[in-house]
C-alpha cells in the first residue's frame, strides 16, 4: 500500500529538549516536504527536498532542520523546541514537479512543547 | 496579500443537500493548479479534486465538483447530496508553476458540519 509514515503521532515534550519526527514514503517519490498546521492559517511549508541531499527552506523554517540521506526518508529535527512550535505536523511526498500531482500526506504528528 | 482565501470559517449543511465552499486565489503565474483536501476529525489529509489553470472543463470527482471561474480567480468546491461523513475541515490549496519544491499554498480552511 502506498503510504507516508510519520512517527511519533503524538508527542509532549519540554522546551529545549531535542526531538526528531521521522517520515518515510514507499512510493519512490522525489519530492518530500514538511508542513505545519495551525488554526486559521492552514498548512504552511517548513522545508522541502527535491531529492537526496537536496533540501531548501519553505515559508516557516526557523527552529527546524531536515536531512535527506535516503530517498525514502525525510526526518524533521527540532534542535531546541519552543512552545511556539506546538502544532500539527505533516510530512508529504509527491512525484516529479509540475502543477499537477497531488501531495500524499502522512497521518500527522501532534506536537506539544511545554 | 493572502494567496488563498477561504472566507467561511464554518458552516452547517443539512444532510442530502448540496453545499458550496468558497475559495479565491491570487497569482500572477499563468500556470497553476488548484486542489481541495478534506481533513476529518481523525486528522489525515484526504485529496478530493484537482483543477489545472488551463483546463477547459470544471473538474468533477463523484459527489465533488469544482466551480472554476478563472477571471474571478475563484475555485469553489461543491459537495452534492451531503452525508454525515462529509463533516470535516476542507482546505483549498494552490500550486504555482514557478513554486519550488512542489509547494502547496493553503487557505485557512472551512469547517463543515452536516446535520441529520
Amino acid at each position: 500500500e502506498a503510504q507516508v509514515t510519520q512517527n511519533p503521532r503524538y508527542l509532549i515534550t519540554v522546551t529545549g529538549k531535542k526531538l526528531t519526527v521521522t517520515c518515510s514514503q514507499n512510493m519512490n517519490h522525489e519530492y518530500m516536504s514538511w508542513y505545519r498546521q495551525d488554526p486559521g492559517l492552514g498548512l504552511r511549508q517548513i522545508y522541502y527536498s527535491m531529492n537526496v541531499e537536496v533540501t531548501d527552506k519553505g515559508d516557516v523554517p526557523e527552529g527546524y532542520k531536515v536531512s535527506r540521506k535516503e530517498k525514502r526518508n525525510f526526518p524533521l529535527i527540532l534542535e531546541s523546541p519552543s512552545p511556539n512550535q506546538t502544532s500539527l505536523y505533516f510530512c508529504a511526498s509527491s512525484s516529479a514537479g509540475g502543477i499537477t500531482g497531488e501531495l500524499f500526506f502522512g497521518e500527522g504528528s501532534r506536537l506539544t512543547v511545554l | 496579500a493572502q494567496k488563498i482565501t477561504q472566507t467561511q470559517p464554518g458552516m452547517f449543511v443539512q444532510e442530502k443537500e448540496a453545499v458550496t465552499l468558497d475559495c479565491t486565489y491570487d497569482t500572477s503565474d499563468p500556470s497553476y493548479g488548484l486542489f481541495w483536501y478534506k481533513q476529518p476529525s481523525s486528522g489525515e489529509m484526504i485529496f478530493l479534486i484537482y483543477q489545472g489553470s488551463y483546463d477547459q472543463q470544471n473538474a468533477t470527482e463523484g459527489r465533488y465538483s469544482l466551480n472554476f471561474q478563472k477571471a474571478r480567480k475563484s475555485a469553489n468546491l461543491v459537495i452534492s447530496a451531503s452525508q454525515l461523513g462529509d463533516s470535516a475541515m476542507y482546505f483549498c490549496a494552490m500550486r504555482e508553476g514557478l513554486a519550488a519544491g512542489n509547494k502547496l499554498t493553503f487557505g485557512g480552511g472551512t469547517r463543515v458540519l452536516v446535520k441529520p
